[in-house]
């Protein structure tokens, strides 16, 4: 089975911090995905990679940067933290053949005070 | 751009079915169902490649309408095991980047 880990389940920061979202999957899976979900809103794209050091801008990238220097290892970053980033987080992998689905990690509450 | 589904919410009684809708206004190479337990990840359903084929998962199964695009998903005698949301995803690329919908949250009630 696909692992995906997602480094904290509930993670409290200030207003302005750096913040590290940290994402691991196991099944050396090409593509890696960050998603922001919001009550009402579904899930939207943040960043995508498909490959180590490639990175793609998704639906709305404004505020957050991305990493990804190892292929199981990929990291979404806020550089000054806001507190309209209050949100839940989730990591995804992404076999690279097509017809593959989505492994998504338990997520990530941030909440940004 | 998001696909939109419809309803946006449903309540069933054990034993009715449902139908999920999911539209958009790109055309579309595959659709992708998931869902979604309370404080849980979302969980894969089933994807669907252009050309137009249904496909079955137990009683939940799914139509796409590459023309249309659209795509459905039917729920038929439904089981509390079955509440929960269910999000589309769509791929206008074949590139593999996603986009989901908002949701439609269903619950089933004794």
């Amino acid at each position: 089975d696909v692992k995906v880990t997602q480094s904290s389940r509930y993670l409290v920061k200030r207003t302005g911090e750096k913040v590290f979202l940290e994402c691991v999957q196991d099944m050396d899976h090409e593509n890696m995905f960050w998603y922001r979900q919001d009550p009402g809103l579904g899930l939207r794209l943040i960043y995508f990679s498909y490959d180590v050091k490639m990175k793609e801008k998704g639906d709305i990238p404004e505020g957050y940067s991305v990493s990804r220097e190892k292929k199981e290892r990929f990291s979404l970053i806020l550089e000054s933290a806001s507190t309209n980033q209050t949100s839940m987080y989730l990591c995804a992998s992404l076999g690279g053949s097509v017809n593959q689905p989505q492994h998504f990690g338990d997520g990530t509450r941030l909440s940004i005070l | 751009q998001q696909p939109v589904q419809s309803p946006q919410a449903v309540i069933l009684r054990e034993g009715e079915d449902a139908v999920i809708n999911c539209s958009s206004s790109k055309a579309l190479y595959s659709v992708h169902w998931y869902r979604q337990k309370h404080g849980e990840a979302p969980v894969f359903l089933m994807i669907l490649l252009k050309g137009g084929e249904q496909k079955g998962h137990e009683k939940i199964s799914a139509s796409f309408n590459e023309k249309k695009q659209q795509s459905s998903l039917y729920l038929t005698a439904s089981q509390l095991s079955y509440s929960g949301t269910y999000f589309c995803g769509t791929d206008s690329g074949g590139y593999q980047k996603v986009t989901f919908g908002t949701g439609t949250k269903l619950q089933v009630i004794p």
